[in-house]
């Protein structure tokens, strides 16, 4: 059973740092992986998704990368800011008679302060 | 291009009480999909639809049912509601499996008392 895992529950950083995200899966066997953001009391934003052909995706300060071999895949966002307070999460999709099933994590509570 | 809607955005029901949560796509997406999402748990899926009239379960479908009468509507009913049933809904749909860039609703947050 596939199981996603990320790292960490919760980050706080001030304002211009760059941080990384972690998100980790147990069956490397996934079809894509998809980063998305969730703002409080809100639906789940897509940001990026990275075919398993794929070693990255980036859009504007967003950078995701995918090692299948691993189970690993981590979101870089660069320059950080307050507006990018949200969770964070990713889910993996295994392809096949998955029938188009995400797995998700639990999500990185991401806080940025001015 | 409104993507995927809700309705409503919150209800409150009594146990054993029964709803309707609407589902309505523009983007004539083939696939669609119910989650549910437990407080700082990740989504689980609860049904899902690969066109219309054509239906199956997922992972927690226990106390709920689906209909895909058109490629649009893709309704979540739930029959005598259990306090267990409190989560936040969100549907969501994708254009291809192949593909699976899946869309999502802005959620009905249920309440059962």
């Amino acid at each position: 059973k596939q199981e996603v895992t990320q790292i960490p529950a919760a980050l706080s950083v001030p304002e211009g740092e760059n941080l990384v995200l972690n998100c980790s899966f147990t069956d490397s066997a996934i079809y894509n992986l998809q980063w998305f953001r969730q703002d409080p009391g809100k639906g789940l934003t897509s940001l990026l998704l990275i075919q398993s052909s794929q070693r990255e995706q980036t859009s504007g300060r967003l950078n995701a990368s995918l090692d299948k071999s691993s189970g690993r895949s981590t979101l870089y966002i660069a320059a950080s800011q307050p507006g990018d307070s949200a969770t964070y999460l990713c889910a993996v999709y295994a392809g096949g008679t998955s029938y188009g099933k995400l797995t998700f994590g639990q999500g990185t509570i991401l806080t940025v302060h001015p | 291009n409104a993507g995927v809607t809700q309705t409503p955005k919150f209800r409150i029901l009594k146990i054993g009480q029964s709803m309707t949560l609407q589902c309505t796509q523009d983007m004539n997406h083939n696939y669609m999909y119910w989650y549910r999402q437990d407080p700082g748990m990740g989504l689980k899926l609860i049904y899902y639809s690969v066109g219309a009239g054509i239906t199956d379960k997922g992972e927690v479908p226990n106390g709920y049912n689906v209909s895909r009468s058109t490629t649009e509507d893709f309704p979540l009913r739930l029959e005598l509601a259990a306090p267990s049933q409190t989560s936040v809904y969100f549907c969501a749909s994708s254009y291809s499996l192949a593909y699976n860039e899946q869309f999502f609703g802005p959620g009905t947050r249920l309440t059962v008392l």
